[in-house]
């Protein structure tokens, strides 16, 4: 069985401070996902990363994929209150399952 | 053009209502999705089709009954559904299925309230 777990699952963070939500998943993959979604908002696709090693970054988001771990990382740098939502990691399984991460609700405060 | 548009945007139905929720999206892709997501939890995948033809179910209750009558629409046909089936429903698509690197996309999702 497929499973997708990020921590931490809550996550309340200053303004201008630097953390990172983590996602493990059991099964061999080559490609993971990273979605954005606002509260009552459909998901909003942040990333792709295809292969061992892949780094992408957007603007104060960097996310990063080590397939020999199976482990994805989203790092936020100097956080900002338009960061807050829910981030959830998408692992593909067998050519186009998706199947998404428990989910991190960040909250940045000033 | 990377819409994928679902109508309605709000269902309320009662348990013995018949209903469908439409998903239409026009970028060529040839794998069309729908999930369910309950509050605060991911999406839970429901259905794939890939090019027109049910690829997965997801041991999914046949209340529960996906269509696809072309390449650019997908619907879900509702029928004796539980008020624990109320959720936010989800079409997705993506490029031809197996191809590195496809990008899922989201319509805005339906509310369902079954009462």
């Amino acid at each position: 069985e497929l499973k997708v777990e990020q921590n931490p699952l809550f996550l309340s963070m200053q303004e201008g401070k630097n953390y990172t939500i983590y996602c493990n998943y059991s099964t061999t993959s080559d490609r993971l996902y990273w979605y954005r979604q606002d509260p009552g908002k459909s998901l909003e696709s942040l990333f792709v990363l295809l292969s061992n090693g892949a780094v992408k970054q957007e603007g104060r988001l960097m996310a990063s994929l080590d397939t020999k771990a199976r482990l994805s990382t989203l790092h936020i740098t100097a956080a900002v209150h338009d960061l807050s939502a829910t981030y959830f990691c998408a692992v593909v399984y067998t050519g186009n399952q998706f199947y998404f991460g428990t989910g991190t609700s960040l909250t940045v405060i000033p | 053009d990377t819409e994928v548009t679902q109508t309605p945007k709000h269902l309320v139905m009662g348990m013995t209502n018949k209903k469908s929720l439409k998903c239409e999206q026009h970028m060529g892709h040839r794998a069309m999705y729908w999930y369910k997501q309950k509050a605060k939890k991911p999406p839970e995948l429901m259905f794939v089709y890939s090019y027109e033809k049910l690829s997965i179910n997801e041991s999914v209750p046949s209340r529960f009954s996906p269509e696809c009558p072309n390449s650019s629409l997908l619907n879900l046909h509702l029928h004796a559904l539980q008020p624990e089936d109320s959720a936010l429903y989800l079409c997705a698509s993506s490029q031809a299925p197996g191809n590195s690197g496809n990008t899922i996309y989201f319509g805005e999702g339906s509310w369902l309230t079954v009462v």
